[in-house]
């Protein structure tokens, strides 16, 4: 099976500006997790999609937005960037159905750079 | 809430040493336990993982941790330290209904010629 990807692999914004990311999840996997990586804050998680429903939230403003199409594909949303937003956003997949985690296998990331 | 603790957020071993990387938990269910090792410029590769039954969990490249509920450790282990395994480690958690998985902070591992 392909694994996890993720597009673009790197992105660089001005401060005010909106990016939009997207993941692509193992074939058959329903459910995409995202996650923020910053050498001061480390892995963060951000929201769990299942089914096109967010699951799970984590502790990120509004601004942090995503969503989950029909086919498991889902996309993350930052608007009005702050330069604090630079880091590796980490998509990752699994077959967790309506009950119970299962492994999460992960995309390669994107690099976003706020200028 | 989950946490997770590893202790030492830089160890190095000799090449052929025995590699040990340190984890500690806290989960007030029984936790889901995950290793997971990142390359520069990487996403993360999961190593092993414990979710439930044999505490000693064999995973990828010569790896393996041993879940200690009385101790609430996840060690990571390899007898013998290859150039290759140069890399940041993360000890994960999450428990059996939730993929909110929370890391730690990672260790990042050299390995001398």
């Amino acid at each position: 099976k392909a694994g996890v990807t993720q597009t673009p692999r790197y992105l660089i914004k001005t401060r005010g500006q909106q990016v939009t990311l997207s993941c692509s999840p193992i074939s058959g996997h329903r459910s995409v997790s995202w996650y923020q990586q910053t050498p001061g804050q480390g892995l963060q998680f951000l929201f769990e999609y299942f089914s096109e429903t967010q699951r799970n939230k984590g502790n990120f403003p509004g601004r942090f937005s995503g969503r989950q199409f029909s086919n498991s594909r889902s996309e993350m949303n930052v608007s009005t960037l702050e330069l604090g937003d630079s880091a590796l956003y980490l998509c990752a997949s699994s077959g967790r159905g309506p009950l119970g985690a299962d492994t999460q296998y992960f995309g390669p990331g994107t690099r976003l750079t706020v200028l | 809430a989950q946490s997770v603790t590893q202790l030492g957020s830089h160890v190095s071993v000799s090449e052929g040493a025995l590699v040990l990387l340190r984890c500690n938990y806290s989960s007030s269910v029984p936790p889901y336990l995950f290793w997971y090792v990142q390359y520069p410029n990487q996403g993360l590769q999961l190593l092993l993982k414990y979710t439930t039954g044999a505490t000693l969990v064999k995973g990828i490249n010569g790896f393996e941790a041993e879940f200690k509920k009385s101790e609430t450790s996840f060690h990571l282990t390899k007898p013998s330290a290859h150039m290759s395994d140069a890399a940041e480690y993360f000890c994960a958690v999450s428990d059996r209904w939730d993929n909110d998985m929370r890391f730690g902070a990672g260790t990042r591992l050299t390995v001398k010629p």
